[in-house]
């Protein structure tokens, strides 16, 4: 079974421009989460969707951040304009239902960085 | 106190030790409780679920202690191969990711 696919693997800009990641999910996953993951932590959520809507985005910074998952099964997670503290990997994981009782599965992650 | 809390080590024990790590979490109402695994530059991977009754996986062995709050997970005889960090998940709808224990198995 394939799992959770994300591109870019790298991503290297400058501050103030624009940057998008993709993610699709493990075939039959409702459910799709958004991660940040910086250095010597552990993932923190950004957002999480249950089929197209997005269902807790608490954590997701609004002025710049934005995403959406078009016809619940491929997300994108955009950031314009990105700040030197975006710089992070992004995760993207997901799992049969919303449930906490199913574990996620990650992507390999997007490793940005913000010059 | 925070939500979900490990000791980050590092842990540096040689090969065939048993190791144990401890996890405490804040929310009582917690019903799912994991350990993962995260190799350096790498994506969490799922390690085990931790269940009520305690569990077993080979070497691995999960521990849930709900009076308490806390999950351990203990290794016995340590490989190299399991050099990593060690990541507690709990929670409900949403999990929440300890930041990790890292542990290094030197030969």
């Amino acid at each position: 079974e394939a799992g959770v696919v994300q591109s870019p693997r790298y991503k290297i800009i400058e501050k103030k421009q624009p940057v998008a990641f993709w993610c699709n999910p493990i075939s039959g996953h409702n459910t799709l989460y958004w991660y940040r993951q910086n250095l010597g932590q552990g993932p923190e959520l950004l957002i999480r969707y249950e089929n197209e809507e997005a269902v807790d985005d608490s954590q997701l910074p609004k002025d710049r951040f934005s995403a959406e998952r078009l016809k619940g099964v491929d997300s994108t997670l955009k950031i314009q304009p990105a700040e030197l503290g975006d710089s992070a990997v992004y995760l993207c994981a997901s799992s049969p239902r919303e449930t906490g009782s199913y574990a996620q599965y990650f992507g390999p992650g997007t490793r940005l960085t913000v010059l | 106190r925070k939500e979900v809390e490990q000791d980050p080590g590092p842990f540096n024990v040689p090969e065939g030790a048993t190791v144990a790590f401890n996890c405490t979490y804040s929310n009582s109402a917690s019903q799912s409780f994991f350990w993962y695994r995260q190799d350096c530059r790498k994506e969490p991977k799922l390690l085990m679920s931790v269940y009520s009754s305690g569990n077993e996986d080979g070497r691995f062995t999960a521990q849930l202690n709900r009076a308490s709050q806390y999950i351990s997970l203990l290794i016995r005889d340590s490989k190299l191969s399991d050099s990593a960090t060690y990541l507690c998940v709990v929670g409900n709808t949403p999990l929440v990711f300890g930041k990790g224990t890292r542990l290094s198995v030197i030969a």
